[in-house]
């Protein structure tokens, strides 16, 4: 079973508008640490965020923000005012502390961001 | 220490030949991952190692490949008798520990078998 979906394949937006990438995560652990990268055109992964599974508190960082659910297995991301350099793939990914530490990424979503 | 470096960038080879990547992690990292990654796919794990003992293999890493770390520096990943379903970009990363600790990943060595 996929432990991490990413149901927006594709998404496209005017520059300046707000996105959000939805990613749902799948778990028994109750110790587990959630990521996002992007990877843009280059082909680098870039990490953006890190979040424990004990730690529900949503953050802004400058145009980022993050949106943790447990009781939802969701781990959204928004971005707002886009820019086109916002445009890239953007990976979830799912680690968890009990069953070794490799991640499980989801499939991504490729953001396109129009000027 | 700039990040996590791959060679090479690209390699082009035929079916059956064999092929090495090398990874050089941040410095201060002590645990290597490498992972595969197919167009349209997020990555896949293949094998990690901390120090230079591979603590774990993934089903997807068959007998053709193997990885070292014979130091806890570099490390190689291997393919033997390469077949076109090898086709992918192999991507390292490193991190300071265990799970918790982002990976920070390198450019990736794009292999391609005719």
């Amino acid at each position: 079973a996929q432990k991490v979906t990413q149901a927006q394949t594709e998404i496209s937006v005017v520059e300046k508008e707000d996105v959000t990438l939805d990613c749902v995560y799948e778990t028994r652990d109750t110790t587990y640490y959630l990521f996002w990268y992007k990877q843009p055109p280059s082909g680098e992964l870039v990490f953006l965020i890190r979040r424990n599974s004990f730690d529900e508190q949503n953050e802004i960082s400058g145009r980022y923000s993050w949106n943790f659910q447990k009781s939802t297995s969701s781990f959204n991301f928004t971005i707002t005012a886009s820019q086109v350099v916002d445009s890239a793939v953007y990976f979830c990914a799912l680690s968890e502390a009990g069953t070794g530490n490799q991640f499980y990424f989801g499939t991504g979503t490729s953001l396109t961001v129009i000027p | 220490d700039t990040g996590v470096s791959q060679n090479p960038r690209h390699k082009i080879t035929k079916r059956g030949q064999n092929v090495t990547f090398r990874c050089d992690p941040i410095s201060e990292h002590n645990r290597l991952y490498w992972y595969r990654q197919t167009l349209g796919q997020g990555p896949e794990f293949l094998t990690y190692f901390q120090n230079e003992a591979q603590l774990e293999k993934s089903r997807l890493l068959s007998d053709r490949f193997s990885a070292e770390r014979p130091k806890g520096s570099f490390s190689t990943l291997e393919i033997q008798r390469t077949e076109q379903g090898d086709s992918a970009m192999y991507l390292c990363a490193s991190s300071e520990g265990q799970g918790r600790h982002e990976q920070f990943f390198g450019p990736g060595t794009r292999l391609t078998v005719l």
